[in-house]
């Protein structure tokens, strides 16, 4: 299994502006998830694109992939208070999510 | 609610001590994965076990071992506690070994002294 990498490393925004926060990853991959972690706590699973998508949405999130470039992108619209936490993308072909260091994103009210 | 608890939520040991965490996966979840977090990583593979069998292992020394039992809930033991094991420690389940989506426990906040 591989770590997915994420940039940028922190994120400060406003309420109401969008957050995109990158991914990229080494080998090849049978699908690629984003998972959300407030603060200490246990992470929660958002998305997940697999690798013969392109983009996919989820209310105000929006997961892009392009396996020629190995990366992956996730845009919060609208972004809320509520949306602050760290954000980690995780590979899935061997089944066993590993992670990145993740973004951190701060959005002030 | 992820339906996976994980037990107790904070502890605090004493170097060379040994320790054991709890997990309590969704019923019907037959694969559990633990993670090692540091402060400001990101979560680390530790082992995963399919049907109370190791199948899977992070770069983790031997002194990290694990338990699954029948009823759903499994252990992560640590001997030897260092100061570096200080972190916060997950448990994932997932319906079965090949799926997609594993739902996490909260953690413990494991302090070593």
């Amino acid at each position: 299994s591989q770590q997915g990498e994420e940039d940028p490393q922190a994120l400060s925004i406003q309420e109401g502006e969008n957050a995109t926060m990158n991914c990229s990853y080494k080998t090849s991959i049978n699908n690629l998830q984003w998972y959300r972690q407030n603060s200490g706590r246990g992470l929660v699973h958002l998305i997940l694109i697999r690798s013969n998508e392109r983009e996919k949405h989820s209310g105000r999130l929006r997961v892009t992939l392009d396996t020629s470039k190995k990366s992956s992108s996730l845009l919060i619209t609208a972004s809320r208070a509520a949306d602050t936490a760290s954000y980690f993308c995780g590979e899935g072909g061997s089944y066993i999510p590993t992670f990145g260091r993740g973004t951190s994103l701060i959005v002030h009210p | 609610e992820t339906g996976v608890t994980q037990s107790p939520t904070h502890l605090i040991k004493t170097r060379g001590q040994q320790v054991t965490l709890r997990c309590s996966s969704q019923s019907g979840h037959n694969t559990v994965s633990w993670y090692q977090q540091a402060l400001g990583q990101g979560p680390q593979f530790i082992f995963q076990y399919y049907r109370e069998e190791e199948n899977g292992r992070g770069n983790f020394p031997p002194r990290f071992s694990g338990l699954q039992f029948p009823n759903y809930s499994s252990e992560l033991n640590v001997n030897a506690l260092e100061l570096d094991d200080s972190a916060l420690y997950l448990c994932a389940s997932r319906f079965s070994a090949g799926a997609t989506e594993a739902f996490f426990g909260q953690g413990t906040r494991l302090t070593v002294v």
